[in-house]
């Protein structure tokens, strides 16, 4: 059972253009929303995180936002760059983290 | 700082064959995990483990044994090698009272 679904699976974006990834969650436990990115042939590597009492949060060219009531969170990547293309997962966690719940992924490829 | 480490980066078994795979990390960090990635599946966590000496089981633990025996050490073991268990196998610490986990380049197993 996918209990963290992730869309699209792939993506290509022009360089420049915004990236947007779309996760949805059925665990209303959940308390905790990582972001990871993944290059070929390494680990993932955290990109970015947020908890359900924002809605919002940017690090830089990345934000997540989050809707609690939706039981939904995204991914926006502005200005998207070439270096920015890899696998992205989003994934869920509740109560300390130890059971991180991964989406399936999204491949994004960045195009000049 | 090596962070996390993954002993070997490929293997190839045959069908029955055992092998244990490591994983060390120099951070100190109480919590350790096992996931094992398959395309279109994300990562699924194998076992896991809160501190030296314990283990617990994951989402998908069956075929898969594991020891904790020093604390910088995670070590995760199959007996009888199975061709479903091909599959690319990341180890990942996180530091207690942290939400971030932090993963190793992964190892890639093939069961012939």
């Amino acid at each position: 059972q996918q209990q963290v679904k992730q869309s699209p699976q792939s993506l290509i974006v022009q360089k420049g253009g915004i990236s947007i990834i779309n996760c949805a969650y059925e665990n209303t436990a959940f308390d905790y929303f990582p972001w990871y990115q993944q290059f070929p042939g390494k680990g993932p590597a955290l990109l970015i995180a947020i908890r359900p009492d924002v809605s919002e949060k940017k690090e830089g060219r990345f934000t997540i936002s989050f809707n609690k009531s939706a039981k939904q969170f995204s991914l926006h990547i502005m200005d998207s760059q070439p270096g920015d293309s890899a696998t992205y997962f989003c994934a869920a966690t509740s109560g300390g983290g130890n059971k991180l719940t991964f989406g399936t992924g999204t491949q994004l490829k960045v195009e000049l | 700082n090596a962070g996390v480490t993954q002993t070997p980066k490929f293997r190839v078994l045959k069908t029955g064959q055992s092998m244990t795979l490591l994983c060390a990390q120099d951070m100190n960090h109480e919590y350790m995990y096992w996931y094992r990635q398959d395309p279109g599946m994300g990562l699924r966590l194998i076992h896991y483990s809160v501190g030296e000496g314990t283990t617990a089981k994951g989402e998908v633990p069956d075929g898969y044994n594991v020891s904790r025996l020093k604390k910088q050490n995670f070590l995760l073991g199959l007996e009888s090698a199975a061709p479903s268990q091909t599959s690319v196998y990341f180890c990942a610490s996180r530091n207690g009272g942290a939400d971030t986990q932090y993963f190793g380049p992964g190892t890639r197993l093939t069961v012939l």
